[in-house]
């Protein structure tokens, strides 16, 4: 069954320090997510990516966040100057549609920072 | 009021019970609507979708009202491997994207 792939499943890094979490799609799918979970809370929503640019983001997604999808089939978060509470499950998702079909979602990257 | 309200739970229930979870959401543009299931410090799976005519799979069954823009997932004969966080998920007012209720723990006991 395909996956949605995601590195590191941990990524330790200091406050103030860039991260780059990567997500490689199921090959197929169109759309594309970035959602977070700190530890013991909801999954959240922070942006969606369609057709080569953001379609959606949330009050979470702010200029500290980026997304790319640099070359047809990566898809990658970057937190710049990273804060403690920016620690949490990092997830990715993807769909042909999601009306339909739901997302599948990747294990996830563990982000702590210390 | 919050976009997805689920029961907070936990359930906790003996083997071979039937139980009952409730969601209820806010938008009454969405459209579609999920029962994901998310095991300890893993990512959230698609459980089932949710259509309007009600469905079932298995021991499972969804139904939705969309005048009281509420939505119920029942288990039958629990099995201990239900043990789970149930997460009701619903699109968005464009149906770009979706919102997760905060979920409902579930533990099935011997």
């Amino acid at each position: 069954e395909p996956e949605v792939t995601q590195t590191p499943s941990h990524q330790v890094t200091q406050m103030g320090q860039e991260v780059i979490l990567r997500c490689v799609p199921i090959s197929n799918h169109l759309y594309f997510y970035w959602y977070r979970q700190i530890l013991g809370q909801k999954v959240e929503f922070l942006v969606s990516f369609y057709n080569n640019e953001i379609s959606e983001k949330s009050e979470i997604f702010d200029d500290q966040f980026s997304v790319e999808r640099p070359d047809g089939s990566n898809f990658t978060l970057k937190i710049r100057s990273t804060k403690l509470e920016d620690s949490a499950m990092y997830f990715c998702a993807s769909t042909i549609q999601g009306l339909i079909y739901g997302y599948t979602f990747g294990s996830g990257t563990r982000l702590t920072v210390v | 009021r919050k976009e997805v309200e689920q029961d907070p739970g936990p359930f906790n229930v003996p083997e071979g019970a039937t139980v009952a979870f409730n969601c209820t959401y806010s938008n009454s543009a969405s459209q579609s609507f999920f029962w994901y299931r998310q095991d300890c410090r893993k990512e959230p799976k698609l459980l089932m979708s949710v259509y309007s005519s009600g469905n079932e799979d298995g021991r499972f069954t969804a139904q939705l009202n969309r005048a009281s823009q509420y939505i119920s997932l029942l288990i039958r004969d629990s099995k201990l491997s239900d043990s789970a966080t149930y997460l009701c998920v619903v699109t968005t007012y464009n149906n770009n994207d979706m919102r997760f209720g905060a979920g409902t723990r579930l533990t099935v006991k011997p």
